[in-house]
């Protein structure tokens, strides 16, 4: 069965310093594996999706098939990207798209 | 407009009731899905479905049901409400390649 895992719920940091939020995935075939994003009354939008390899706002994701994991990264957090942020196993192969249970960034400044 | 269109944006009722939550996209996809969002727990995928003809139970079906009038249509409906179906709802669509766009959500609260 397909399962996403975000072991953090609240993660808070400084503004300036690293930030990692983490994700594992439980997955038979090849992911499709993706970070969203939630503001303050703002609907879920993407961030990014590992196929692109892009970084998006700073953060970047690489995915680990030995680890399974898909962690998401940025080096200098900023008080805009306080957020929630879930990360999703998307719908390959008539999977469907199943999510974590996310993590609550607080940058304090 | 949004992509992505959830009606009502929030909605009391009262225990027993029957509601239903409306949601119609303008993406074209063929994919829609319907969560609830509550705090701790994140996205819990209720019931999705592929095309009109295709409709599956997520991973908390029971209390709920669906019905996709359209491709742009999939509603979901509460035939008896209680207490703990009170969270926020958000409906979503996809492509085949993955990408998801979600309304805005629904705050159902039933007293």
């Amino acid at each position: 069965a397909q399962r996403v895992t975000q072991p953090e719920k609240l993660l808070s940091v400084f503004k300036g310093a690293p930030v990692e939020l983490k994700c594992n995935y439980s997955y038979s075939g090849s992911p499709e594996l993706f970070w969203y994003v939630q503001y303050s009354r703002q609907r879920l939008q993407l961030l990014l999706r590992h196929i692109s390899r892009e970084s998006i706002k700073g953060f970047t994701a690489d995915l680990n098939k030995g680890e399974t994991s898909f962690h998401l990264k940025k080096p200098f957090a900023q008080e805009e990207d306080s957020a929630m942020y879930y990360c999703a196993l998307g719908p390959y192969n008539n999977n469907d798209m199943r999510f974590g249970a996310g993590t609550r960034l607080t940058v304090k400044p | 407009d949004a992509d992505v269109t959830q009606t009502p944006r929030n909605r009391i009722t009262k225990t027993g009731k029957r509601i239903m939550l409306e949601c119609s996209q303008t993406k074209g996809h063929d994919r829609m899905y319907w969560y609830r969002q509550d705090p701790g727990l994140g996205l819990r995928l209720i019931y999705y479905s592929f095309d009109v003809k295709d409709i599956n139970k997520g991973e908390i079906s029971d209390g709920y049901s669906v019905s996709r009038q359209a491709q742009a249509k999939f509603s979901l409906s509460l035939e008896s409400a209680i207490p703990n179906q009170t969270a926020l709802y958000f409906c979503a669509t996809s492509d085949i390649v993955g990408e998801a766009f979600f309304g805005q959500g629904t705050r159902l609260t039933v007293v």
